[in-house]
């Protein structure tokens, strides 16, 4: 097995840029997909990006996803930041029927 | 619209048991797996295992195998977690959400449990 680590928290102003990263422990960060989900506090979580850098409709464009093979790591990068965005946000891969999530990111817009 | 409609939240003491429900509807319930996945206070998402409910194929995490049941009634599109002797650190939020390939892409709304003496 495999283990997904993220930053315990990152903060940044409004309508700046930040990027979250998640390493993937063993294996290829690029053989299997990496899906992000955000989480507002007392709710659900919900996907922002799904299969490394798609958008699900009704996601804005200022955020997106990419791999990078070099430092076997994702990142989720969120543009012109909102007050809305501040929340958890968690990297989810998988092998072998087993299903990882990474320890969760807090994002802070101050 | 895609639901999926869990039950509310329990109150029960160590040693008891217990079964939380996940209802789908608005799609296909046969044609997707569906996930559970924990939530402690005020800690990170931990994936606990999924089962498709057309044939009740089940996969459980390593971290909770032995430790809990998935099970899965397609006549009412129902999915269910149980356990047969609860402990004070099975108290957590308990999400279901549906698999679409790689991803989670619809959740429950969470099943708050609550554990103690």
């Amino acid at each position: 097995n495999f283990m997904l680590t993220q930053p315990h928290s990152v903060s940044e102003s409004p309508g700046k840029t930040v990027t979250i990263s998640c390493t993937r422990s063993s294996g290829s960060i690029a053989s299997n997909y990496v899906q992000w989900y955000q989480q507002r506090p007392g709710s659900s979580p919900t996907t922002v990006i799904y299969e490394d850098n798609q958008r699900p409709s009704g996601v804005p464009d200022r955020f997106s996803g990419s791999i990078d093979s070099s430092s076997n790591s994702a990142s989720l990068t969120i543009s012109g930041l909102k007050t809305e965005d501040e929340a958890d946000y968690y990297c989810q891969s998988y092998d072998s029927s087993n299903w990882v999530f990474g320890g969760g990111t807090k994002l802070t817009v101050l | 619209e895609v639901q999926l409609v869990q039950s509310g939240a329990e109150v029960k003491k160590p040693g008891e048991s217990l079964k939380i429900s996940c209802k789908g509807s608005g799609y296909s319930f046969t044609s997707y797996w569906i996930g559970w996945v924990r939530q402690m206070p005020g800690k990170g998402l931990e994936w606990m295992g999924i089962i498709y409910p057309g044939d009740s194929d089940t996969r459980y995490s390593p971290s909770f195998q032995g430790q809990v049941t998935i099970s899965a009634d397609k006549s009412i599109s129902t999915a269910y977690l149980q356990w047969s002797s609860l402990k004070a650190s099975d108290t957590a939020m308990y999400y279901c959400a549906r698999l679409n390939s790689a991803y989670f892409d619809y959740w429950g709304q969470g099943t708050l449990v609550t554990v103690s003496s």
